[in-house]
């Protein structure tokens, strides 16, 4: 079993829909990150939380430490959120999930 | 916000020759530096942590002198693939803390090695 596992592993969803991403993890934490990464390979940081919600602009991110859950969710998806979308971590060093590949179709 | 250039984003070498991936922090000094690796279709695999002024910390199964990373300045590091092989031919991305005890984290670009 993976330390950090997300759900699901692909994702098709139709321009406008609210995704949901999922992630358990069972390592300690001082923080768990959402990361981003385009077809290009580059990472982006979307969201580093320990606890409650935290929302930037249609993306929000929420975390419950005791259930060691954590979900990502998109409002009125868009084709440019077509991604690569990975939960990760850890504190010093992080543990990574091994992504959810979505792709909004117009 | 805290940038982490990364380059060359992509190269493609002869197998033998020694490729040298760079990543400096922009504006705001890089203490540590994390090397990952990644295969397609997979998640990152943390290589080696770096340290300016002190030697790297390497993961099991890593090769020291395949993969030398050097963290010069608080700026600057840099991982040398030297003597490529096929086999080496992946994605390529640093890290850097940036949020101190707040563990947020800027990524590099990445570099796609291409060992033909």
């Amino acid at each position: 079993k993976n330390e950090v596992e997300q759900s699901p592993q692909n994702l098709t969803a139709q321009e406008g829909e609210f995704i949901t991403i999922n992630c358990s993890y069972s390592v300690g934490i001082s923080a768990l990150h959402w990361l981003q990464q385009h077809p290009g390979g580059g990472i982006v940081s979307l969201f580093m939380l320990s606890s409650g919600k935290k929302k930037h602009g249609r993306l929000i991110a929420t975390i419950n430490i005791q259930e060691k859950h954590s979900s990502l969710h998109i409002t009125a998806s868009h084709p440019r959120d077509s991604a690569v979308y990975i939960c990760a971590a850890g504190g010093s060093r992080l543990t990574f999930g091994e992504g959810t590949q979505l792709t909004v179709n117009p | 916000g805290a940038v982490v250039s990364q380059h060359p984003s992509r190269v493609i070498c002869k197998s033998g020759t020694s490729v040298k991936i760079e990543c400096r922090s922009l504006d705001f000094q890089a203490t540590t530096m994390f090397w990952y690796r990644q295969f397609p279709k997979q998640s990152l695999m943390l290589m080696a942590t770096s340290n300016e002024g002190s030697k790297a910390t390497y993961e099991q199964g890593v090769e020291k002198d395949k993969f030398l990373i050097n963290h010069a300045s608080l700026t600057l590091s840099t991982l040398t693939v030297t003597s490529a092989h096929p086999e080496d031919s992946s994605f390529y991305i640093c890290s850097a803390p940036t949020g101190g005890a707040s563990y947020g984290y800027t990524f590099g670009s990445g570099t796609r090695l291409t060992v033909v």
